[in-house]
Formats: C-alpha cells, sequence, structure tokens
C-alpha cells in the first residue's frame, strides 16, 4: 500500500536558518505529492504540490522537488522566520486527481527569534 | 467565500454514547473527504464521498463508524458506543472535481474526548 515517511519532529531553528525536511514515500504508478502546514490554532492547508517527477513546487519561500529515482519530496526553506512555526504533513495521492491523501505523521517545526 | 465548516468544534462524551460530528462542505464542491488525526496514528483517511458514486469506506477503522452525505452537500460522521480511543481531532475536507483544481480545503476539525 501506500505511505509516508517523514522526520520525526520537533525540529528546532533560529530565525534565518536554513530548513529541511525530510520526505519519502512508497506508492506505486504515479502519485502525486504535496506538502500540508498546520500552524497553531488552524486548520490544515495546503502549502505547495508536485503531480509528476522532476517537478518542483513552491509557496511562501518553500519548495519541494518531486524526485522518483529516490522517491523522495524534501521541504526546504532558505531562511526561516518565527512565522513559520508549525506542523508541516508531507502526503501523497495515488494520482493526480480526485483522490484520499496518505499523510506522514507530522513534524513540528519551532523557530526561536 | 466560506470555507469547510464543521461543528461542534468541541466534544466531550462518556464511554459508550452515540456521537455525530457534521461537515459543510465549499459550496459547489462534490468531493467530500473525512480525516481522522490523533496522537498516536497521525492524519488517516477515513472515508470519501464523490458526488452520487458509492462512497469509498475503506479507511473506516470498525463498523461503530459510519457517515452519510445528504443531498451531495452536508455530511454527518456517526461513531456508535464511543470508545476511549476514538479520541481525535476529526477533519473534514472537500475539494470540487472541475478543471484540474482538485485540492482539498480542509475544515477547522472537531476535538472529540471520550471520558
Amino acid at each position: 500500500g501506500n505511505s509516508v515517511t517523514q522526520m520525526e519532529g520537533p525540529v528546532t531553528l533560529s530565525e534565518e536558518a536554513f530548513l529541511t525536511i525530510n520526505c519519502t514515500y512508497t506508492a506505486t504508478g504515479y502519485p502525486s505529492l504535496f506538502w500540508y502546514v498546520q500552524y497553531p490554532g488552524e486548520g490544515l492547508q495546503l502549502l505547495l504540490k508536485a503531480t509528476k517527477a522532476d517537478d518542483k513546487g513552491s509557496n511562501k519561500g518553500f519548495e519541494a522537488t518531486y524526485r522518483k529515482e529516490t522517491t523522495s519530496f524534501h521541504l526546504e526553506k532558505g531562511s526561516v522566520q518565527v512565522s513559520d512555526s508549525a506542523v508541516y504533513f508531507c502526503a501523497l495521492s495515488p494520482y493526480s486527481g480526485y483522490s484520499t491523501l496518505t499523510f506522514g505523521k507530522g513534524t513540528m517545526l519551532l523557530v526561536s527569534p | 467565500g466560506a470555507g469547510v465548516s464543521q461543528s461542534p468544534s468541541n466534544k466531550v462524551t462518556e464511554k459508550g454514547k452515540d456521537v455525530e460530528l457534521r461537515c459543510d462542505p465549499i459550496s459547489g464542491h462534490t468531493a467530500l473527504y473525512w480525516y481522522r488525526q490523533s496522537l498516536g496514528q497521525g492524519l488517516e483517511f477515513l472515508i470519501y464521498f464523490q458526488g452520487n458514486s458509492a462512497p469509498d469506506k475503506s479507511g473506516l477503522p470498525s463498523d461503530r463508524f459510519s457517515a452519510e452525505r445528504t443531498g451531495g452537500s452536508v455530511s454527518t460522521l456517526t461513531i456508535q458506543r464511543t470508545q476511549q480511543e476514538d479520541s481525535a481531532v476529526y477533519l473534514c475536507a472537500s475539494s470540487s472535481t472541475r478543471g484540474a483544481d482538485y485540492e482539498q480545503y480542509f475544515g477547522p476539525g472537531t476535538r472529540l474526548t471520550v471520558t
């Protein structure tokens, strides 16, 4: 079956540090990949997505590249801010379309001033 | 432009009682999803409705869980004879089925505590 594995947190960084949150997946076929973010006290929202190999999703300074050869979709940001403190979830859907999502367990990011 | 709404936002119930959780999707969205977020299991898919098709119930953890969607809009998730392991945040999401925007928009969730 499909599965997503992401690094356990919390990840603690100082403001302006470089961020990487690792995500690897197991799926058959050609899944679509997503990063969702959950800010404190708020609902889950889509951060970025990629629907095919070598695609790069980007939003709010975050980036992730769909690597089929390593089955990975690592999240990166060059300079984090305190406002980036949140829980980040990597997810996949089995194809590009209307389908259920399989999530990783989430990684909490804490950024201090 | 209202988003996905869920009610109640918090529910405390005694073990063995039945509970109903409600989801109002974004108007016009024909796909509706229920997920559960718990400390031990992370975010898990429960059930998926798409238009008039039979729902995908493959994620429901037991026959105590059921869901319906009336008129292609509002959905109710029912948990019968609640157990302490049912304590979690229940999330609803909806998506459009038009064009290429199949992004799932999530509601704020219902936090269920079974005592």
